[in-house]
């Protein structure tokens, strides 16, 4: 039972344009939402998150948008850099009781000089 | 991701010997989660404590596994009698608090990756 979905397992894109990951999530309670860039043979590195109270949220090259009817997120990065390259994990969380994250399988985004 | 620390870094055990990973939060950090990682898979949870008590463990297999928060000292994670199976990766997350207004994300340490021979 995948409650977050990434569907996509790559994206490559050219340095300097825009990478657009996306998510999808089946869990109505979920209520906060987070991406977390992974690299090989470390940790996931979190990036940026979003409350289900809002529709955006943006830091540096980094934007999160929710939309909650469509059960649906996506991270942009403009521009984007060849350090970007990275497996990146959509997760999500409800706050009633545990704070434990269901994860996506992830997404291998290549950024080319 | 320097705060959460996790030793060992990898660890080979035989089938049937004991496994224990270990976990230290970052500072500040009362609350420590466990998450398994198979190969082409996300993280799936385990387990949630905090300083000694267990607050959610529904992610944890029923026999075999168990995990600890004491009041000193790091949180274990603890695996016996291995088994192929078993081979992952291992990773401890902490945060300051839960839910609420400002939610605060995890934060993740390196893991451990399990070999089982």
């Amino acid at each position: 039972d995948q409650q977050v979905k990434q569907n996509s397992p790559s994206l490559s894109v050219q340095e300097g344009r825009i990478s657009i990951l996306n998510c999808d999530y089946t869990n109505s309670m979920f209520d906060y939402f987070l991406w977390y860039k992974k690299y090989p043979a470390e940790g996931p590195t979190f990036l940026i998150s979003i409350s289900s109270i809002k529709d955006k949220n943006e830091d540096g090259r980094f934007t999160v948008f929710l939309n909650k009817s469509a059960k649906h997120l996506s991270l942009h990065i403009v521009p984007s850099q060849p350090g970007d390259s990275a497996v990146y994990f959509c997760a999500a969380s409800n706050q009633g009781g545990s704070e434990k994250l269901v994860f996506g399988k992830g997404m291998k985004l290549t950024v080319n000089p | 991701n320097a705060g959460v620390m996790q030793n060992p870094r990898h660890l080979v055990r035989r089938r049937g010997q004991e496994a224990r990973l270990r976990c230290s939060p970052m500072k500040g950090h009362s609350h420590v989660y466990w998450y398994r990682q198979l190969p082409e898979e996300g993280l799936k949870f385990m387990v949630y404590l905090q300083k000694e008590n267990i607050i959610d463990e529904s992610g944890m297999p029923k026999e075999r596994f168990s995990a600890e928060f004491p009041k000193e000292g790091p949180s274990i994670l603890r695996i016996q009698q291995v088994v192929r199976g078993d081979s992952a990766a291992y990773f401890c997350a902490s945060s300051p608090r839960t839910g609420g207004a400002g939610n605060q994300p995890q934060h993740f340490g390196d893991g451990t990756r399990l070999s089982i021979l």
